[in-house]
């Protein structure tokens, strides 16, 4: 069965350094998610990526925050200049379409800032 | 008030008894509803959607969803205590803003 696959599993990082978190989403899917676990907290949608375009991005997606399809398979989440409380798992998702499709999620990269 | 609610569990069923997990939602204008399952330490498990008022089911799961109630459940059959996990309500705000639950941890005892 066609998965999202995510890199690296683990990223340990220095506060303030910048951190590129890389996702292949499923083939035949169009649209690209991206979302942030704090350890035993609830699941948040960071912003949502659709034709080469943010479709959607919530309260956190700040500036810090980037997203981008550099080529036809990856995409991917950029943190500018990383701060302790960005210690999360990332969870990159992908869909067929939008409205009621379900998105798949990888298995996350899990991110460490020191 | 919370966008997505769910009760945190502790639930714990004996094998072979029916699981019920409860959620509710704050937006009304929420159209597409979607649980969840996540073990600990790995991602989301996509088990079910449901879009429409009234009961869907597949295998031993259940959704039902009361939009009128603002209220979306997920009913396990015949539990199995491999169905021990931490189980998500997520619903879709719009069509590609999705907002989680905090989950309900389900243990099922052998």
């Amino acid at each position: 069965e066609p998965e999202v696959t995510q890199t690296p599993s683990h990223q340990v990082t220095q506060m303030g350094q910048e951190v590129i978190l890389r996702c292949v989403p499923i083939s035949n899917h169009l649209y690209f998610y991206w979302y942030r676990q704090i350890l035993g907290q609830k699941v948040e949608f960071l912003v949502s990526f659709y034709n080469n375009e943010i479709s959607e991005k919530s309260e956190i997606f700040d500036d810090q925050f980037s997203v981008e399809r550099p080529d036809g398979s990856n995409f991917t989440l950029k943190i500018r200049s990383t701060k302790l409380e960005d210690s999360a798992m990332y969870f990159c998702a992908s869909s067929e379409a939008t409205g009621n499709q379900p998105q798949h999620f990888g298995d996350g990269t899990r991110l460490s800032i020191l | 008030q919370k966008e997505v609610e769910q009760n945190s569990g502790p639930l714990s069923v004996p094998e072979g008894a029916i699981a019920s997990l409860n959620c509710t939602y704050s937006d009304r204008g929420s159209q597409s509803f979607f649980w969840y399952r996540q073990y600990s330490g790995k991602s989301p498990e996509l088990i079910m959607f449901i879009y429409s008022n009234g009961d869907k089911e597949d295998g031993r799961f259940t959704a039902q969803l009361n939009k009128a109630s603002q209220y979306v459940s997920l009913l396990i059959r015949d539990s199995q205590p491999s169905d021990s996990a931490t189980y998500l309500c997520a619903v879709k705000r719009s069509d590609n803003d999705m907002r989680f639950g905090a989950g309900t941890r389900l243990t099922v005892k052998p």
